[in-house]
């Protein structure tokens, strides 16, 4: 079946830190694999996207290659700022089935 | 540029008690869903509506029924509160649906609270 698997967290960075929080999934067929973004107090927003093996999702600062010879989607930032706290979650679609990872907070302290 | 309100933002039942959880979107999309989020348990989703008219189970469906009144509304109505059900409650809406060849993303309204004591 269909699952996704993130890092647990919490991470805790310091501003201007790398961040990477992995993510791995299984999937029948060509899955579509999403970043959500979670602030506190308020819904799921979209974070990026990627449809297609290779290619890479990018949006403020954070980007994800989807990685088909190591099932993977790792998120990455170059350098993080204290608005990048928030929960993140790993997400694929396939064949019907819209799964979440369980989500890894970020904490970054300045 | 409302996108999914959510109505309430709060709420505490007592045991047995009924309540209706109500969700807009006004971005002309053709699914909507309802899921709950549990501290290390992610997100679930309860039921999904792919278009005007239908409605789906998806993964934890039993103690909920759901009504898709038009196209813009989508309720979750709880018939007997149980403190099971406490957990914050996520409508969400997408232009394309669950079916394969779909991957459009999902717009999340901000919650709902609930608390079942």
């Amino acid at each position: 079946g269909n699952s996704v698997t993130q890092m647990e967290g919490p991470v805790t960075l310091s501003e201007e830190a790398f961040l990477t929080i992995n993510c791995t999934y299984t999937a029948t067929g060509y899955p579509s694999l999403f970043w959500y973004v979670q602030y506190p107090g308020e819904g799921l927003q979209l974070l990026l996207k990627a449809t297609k093996a290779d290619d890479k999702g990018s949006n403020k600062g954070f980007e994800a290659t989807y990685r088909k010879e190591t099932t993977s989607f790792h998120l990455e930032k170059g350098s993080v700022q204290v608005s990048d706290s928030a929960v993140y979650f790993c997400a694929l679609m396939s064949q019907g089935n819209l799964i979440f990872g369980k989500g890894t907070k970020l904490s970054v302290k300045p | 540029n409302a996108g999914v309100t959510q109505t309430p933002k709060f709420q505490v039942l007592k045991t047995g008690q009924s309540m209706t959880l109500q969700c807009a979107q006004d971005m002309n999309h053709n699914s909507m869903y309802w899921y709950r989020q549990d501290p290390g348990m992610g997100l679930r989703l309860i039921y999904y509506s792919a278009s005007e008219g239908t409605t789906d189970k998806g993964e934890v469906p039993n103690g909920y029924n759901v009504s898709r009144l038009n196209k813009r509304e989508f309720s979750l109505r709880l018939e007997s509160a149980a403190p099971s059900q406490t957990s914050v409650y996520f409508c969400a809406s997408s232009e394309g649906g669950l079916a394969p060849g779909y991957n459009s993303p999902l717009h999340f309204g901000n919650g709902t609270r609930l608390t079942v004591t």
